[in-house]
């Protein structure tokens, strides 16, 4: 079936410090990746996507490719800020209609100044 | 700006009572979902809808029920409730062509005593 791994956090950076967050992906054919973020008392928002291989999705100095060689999604930045603590989960969509998404299990980040 | 509510943020509730979790959005999405999220097993999908009157099971619905009469308006039912069921519940929508583009409320955490 299809399903998300992420690597285990919590994840701890000092400000400025870069970031990646690790995502693979088993799934049949070719399906749609995203991060979603959920900050302190938040529901979760659409952080990024991407639709299909190679493409790059990016928001807010956040960036994931579309790897399908190596079925990765993985989530980086240049430089945290404090502001970016918060849990990142990865998810993916089957392209088949009516599919809902599948999250993994989520990755805390903690950023200190 | 999308505005999906949810009824309470927190719940206390006792082994065997019925429980009422409700979620509005005011967005005119067509699909809306609920979720829960425990740690270490990020979200599970428990029931979804894309119109009004009609349900889908998600991964795991045993235990609950829900109910969709008003286009914007989706309840989660506990029928009667258990400890195993304390957890975060999230309601989230969409519109529906864009499953992936989820818009979450921020929860509403249960405990069952």
């Amino acid at each position: 079936g299809n399903s998300v791994t992420q690597m285990e956090g919590p994840v701890t950076l000092s400000e400025e410090a870069f970031l990646t967050i690790n995502c693979t992906y088993t799934a049949t054919g070719y399906p749609s990746l995203f991060w979603y973020v959920q900050y302190p008392g938040e529901g979760l928002q659409l952080l990024l996507k991407a639709t299909k291989a190679d493409d790059k999705g990016s928001n807010k100095g956040f960036e994931a490719t579309y790897r399908k060689e190596t079925t990765s999604f993985h989530l980086e930045k240049g430089s945290v800020q404090v502001s970016d603590s918060a849990v990142y989960f990865c998810a993916l969509m089957a392209n088949q209609a009516g599919t809902a998404l599948i999250f993994g299990k989520g990755t805390t980040l903690s950023v200190s100044s | 700006d999308v505005k999906v509510t949810q009824s309470s943020r927190y719940l206390v509730k006792r082994t065997g009572e019925k429980v009422f979790l409700e979620c509005v959005q005011d967005m005119d999405h067509e699909n809306m979902f609920w979720y829960r999220q425990d740690p270490g097993l990020g979200l599970r999908l428990i029931y979804f809808s894309y119109d009004v009157k009609m349900k889908e099971k998600g991964d795991i619905p045993e235990g609950y029920s829900v109910s969709r009469e008003k286009k914007e308006r989706f309840s989660l039912i506990l029928e009667s409730a258990s400890t195993n069921q304390t957890s975060m519940y999230l309601c989230a929508s969409s519109f529906r062509g864009r499953y992936y583009e989820q818009y979450f409320g921020p929860g509403t955490r249960l405990t069952v005593t």
